[in-house]
């Protein structure tokens, strides 16, 4: 089964405002965790990823927090525009299995 | 670079007709991977390559389902015969390594559908 899984399907936030994507996770050995974008009609889009001895790695508007305790993983996005609305996609990958596992995905809507 | 290029973007066949679909991947990648996604199942990986050579094909589905890679530019999903279940949207990527720090570099997918 999936090792990484999203708690909400959907998403909806004000433009301007921060979103918070969430996603939790089961496999301890994972090494990376991934964000994708995904448009409509396009395929995935790399975003960001984050090696696991990590806790916070930053990008272009972009924030993943990393939880291992609780095996939580969070991507941030700054001053949400109306071009951020996408599916989002957390994905891990280990190693041992030397393949990236999508997670379910979540939608991200921006009010206007 | 032209991105990774899948082709057709589109296809609409007969259950029991044989599909093909084809990917390019960016040069120089090695590894080049197949994904395929639906609603109920997501984004679910079907079979990689490493340098031409099929790595884990754990994922194809059943004995129907068959990829090759004959050079470093050109890859083939076919499916024969095929079934209404097929119905999905199958997306070709290639990376410079398996994962782990190396993004995967997605193409803009095959939406098939079978009636």
């Amino acid at each position: 089964g999936e090792s990484v899984g999203l708690h909400l399907p959907t998403l909806s936030v004000q433009e301007g405002d921060n979103s918070i994507i969430n996603c939790a996770y089961s496999n301890s050995a994972s090494d990376y965790f991934i964000w994708y974008k995904q448009e409509s009609g396009k395929g995935p889009q790399f975003i960001i990823d984050i090696r696991s001895n990590m806790d916070k790695r930053q990008g272009q508007r972009v924030t993943v927090l990393l939880n291992k305790t609780v095996k939580h993983l969070s991507l941030q996005i700054a001053a949400t525009q109306p071009g951020d609305s996408a599916v989002y996609f957390c994905a891990d990958w280990s190693s041992s299995a030397s393949k990236i596992i999508f997670g379910s995905g979540t939608r991200l809507s921006i009010r206007p | 670079d032209a991105g990774v290029i899948q082709s057709p973007r589109h296809e609409v066949t007969e259950m029991g007709q044989e599909v093909t679909l084809r990917c390019k991947p960016i040069s120089g990648h090695d590894y080049l991977f197949w994904y395929r996604q639906t609603m109920m199942r997501g984004l679910e990986l079907l079979i990689y390559f490493n340098n031409n050579v099929p790595i884990d094909d754990s994922g194809m589905p059943e004995d129907r389902f068959s990829a090759k890679m004959p050079n470093a530019s050109f890859s083939t999903l076919k499916i024969q015969p095929s079934e209404p279940r097929d119905s999905a949207v199958y997306f070709c990527a290639s990376s410079l390594g398996p994962g782990g720090g190396y993004g995967y570099t997605f193409g803009s997918g095959t939406r098939l559908t079978v009636v």
